[in-house]
């Protein structure tokens, strides 16, 4: 059974910063690219980052270059979000999604249960 | 990469069919067979309902059925359910090699 679970979220001043962290399991970690995706407070979903399963080919969504980084662990089975700079718009829901391609993905087939991060003084 | 467009909100009556809609461009929905459908319910983590246009993951009911003609995705439940009331996000492989959601769509049944 596929199982992500997510840590990591929280409060945070705008300009902090938060690491995010999703340990999977039950798939082998460096067959797939894995993602990140965010829902703002009543918002819709939107894509942030992804990483290929041998974790050298990295995507952002235009809005987070420059301050987030997504990188891997194939050993610890755990993908990460480094955030840095965070600011007001940041604060969502983050969902860890497994893909279903080693490269890319046309879809995400598995959710976690998501963490929340919230940017506020 | 703008959001894939749909209706905020479909209603129906128990037992009745609807239909969502979900218009990209040529450079995701249009461009690609890589159309996915995602059913949230509140305070909840999305569910994977239909891949690659029409393809449905193991467990899901064949009360979901999706297609596509040119740039626009529908999503169509039939026999709707008390339970299929939730939020519905299609979603796109684009050129990008990225992945793009759409607005969102409120279903509710009467």
């Amino acid at each position: 059974e596929v199982q992500l679970l997510e840590s990591g979220g929280g409060l945070v001043q705008p300009g902090g910063s938060l690491r995010l962290s999703c340990v999977a399991s039950g798939f082998t970690f460096s067959s797939y690219a894995m993602y990140w995706v965010r829902q703002a407070p009543g918002k819709g979903l939107e894509w942030v980052s992804f990483i290929s399963g041998s974790g050298f080919n990295t995507y952002y969504v235009d809005s987070v270059k420059g301050r987030f980084t997504i990188s891997s662990d194939s050993f610890k089975n755990t993908l990460y979000l480094q955030m840095n700079s965070l600011r007001a718009e940041d604060t969502a829901v983050y969902y860890c999604a497994k893909g279903t391609g080693r490269v890319a993905a046309s879809h995400v087939d598995f959710w976690g249960q998501g963490t929340l991060v919230t940017v506020s003084s | 990469q703008s959001a894939l467009t749909q209706p905020a909100s479909v209603s129906g009556s128990p037992g009745q069919s609807i239909t969502i809609s979900c218009t990209g461009t040529s450079s995701d929905v249009g461009g690609y067979n890589y159309v996915s459908w995602y059913q949230q319910h509140p305070g909840k983590a999305p569910k994977l309902m239909i891949y690659d246009v029409s393809s449905r993951p193991s467990g899901v009911s064949n009360r979901f059925s999706g297609s596509k003609s040119g740039n626009t995705a529908s999503l169509t439940i039939s026999g709707l359910q008390a339970e299929d009331e939730a939020d519905f996000y299609c979603s796109s492989y684009t050129s990008s090699s990225t992945l793009v959601f759409g607005t969102g769509t409120k279903v509710t049944v009467l």
